[in-house]
């Protein structure tokens, strides 16, 4: 089974400062893909970025980064420069690699971030 | 860009009917998915479809819930004789078919209401 943990319900970051969300995962596949959404207060949800587990680079798109440390099993989002409209729910989400038949998201339980200005 | 949609956006139901939410993936995709997500709560995999049939579901997925590929535009999930605990967002979800594509690609969701 997968596990995905988010321990930070809730963080605050000041405008244009950097944030880190903090996600570690479990499971027992030895390949597999973690992902992060955002889901603004509008409901949809967005994909920002993924990493799989045998990728040799840490992920980055734009000003979204993932700090990946498979000894660890973490996959911390990081924000650079935060905007205000960053200012959402962000979720955490795994599945195994497709070779297994399994396509199904795991989601961690969020964090909640707040962009102050 | 091409996007999921999903309708209704808002559906209110009573309690013991059946709801049908509606889903149209993105064209080339092959897989198709539902999630729900109960108010302030992680999100939850419901079901995958791919080929004309669930090629995976949680436990979730029981009996009261059934999905439908109709024609070849729409993705459909029934929920029959709905209850309170049913309301939630449900969302569709749809990925490519090749192995290395591991991204699914979200509607905006069918918050579901049941009184």
């Amino acid at each position: 089974a997968q596990k995905i943990t988010q321990t930070q319900p809730g963080m605050f970051v000041q405008e244009k400062e950097a944030v880190t969300l903090d996600c570690t995962y479990d499971t027992s596949d030895p390949s597999y893909g973690l992902f992060w959404y955002k889901q603004p207060s509008s409901g949809e949800m967005i994909f920002l970025i993924y990493q799989g587990s045998y990728d040799q680079q840490n992920a980055t798109e734009g000003r979204y980064s993932l700090n990946f440390q498979k000894a660890r099993k973490s996959a911390n989002l990081v924000i650079s420069a935060s905007q205000l409209g960053d200012s959402a729910m962000y979720f955490c989400a795994m599945r195994s690699s497709p070779d297994t038949g399994r396509r199904a998201l795991t989601f961690g339980s969020g964090t909640r971030l707040q962009v102050q200005p | 860009e091409p996007e999921v949609t999903q309708t209704p956006s808002h559906q209110v139901t009573q309690m013991g009917q059946e709801v049908i939410l509606r889903c149209v993936p993105i064209s080339n995709h092959l897989y198709f998915y539902w999630y729900r997500q109960i108010l302030g709560q992680k999100v939850e995999f419901l079901v995958s479809f791919y080929n004309n049939e669930i090629s995976e579901k949680s436990e979730i997925f029981d009996d009261q819930f059934s999905v439908e590929r109709p024609d070849g535009s729409n993705f459909t999930l029934k929920i029959r004789s709905t209850k309170l605990e049913d309301s939630a967002m449900y969302f569709c979800a749809s990925s490519e078919g090749s192995s290395s594509s591991y991204e699914q690609y979200f509607g905006p969701g069918t918050r579901l209401t049941v009184t």
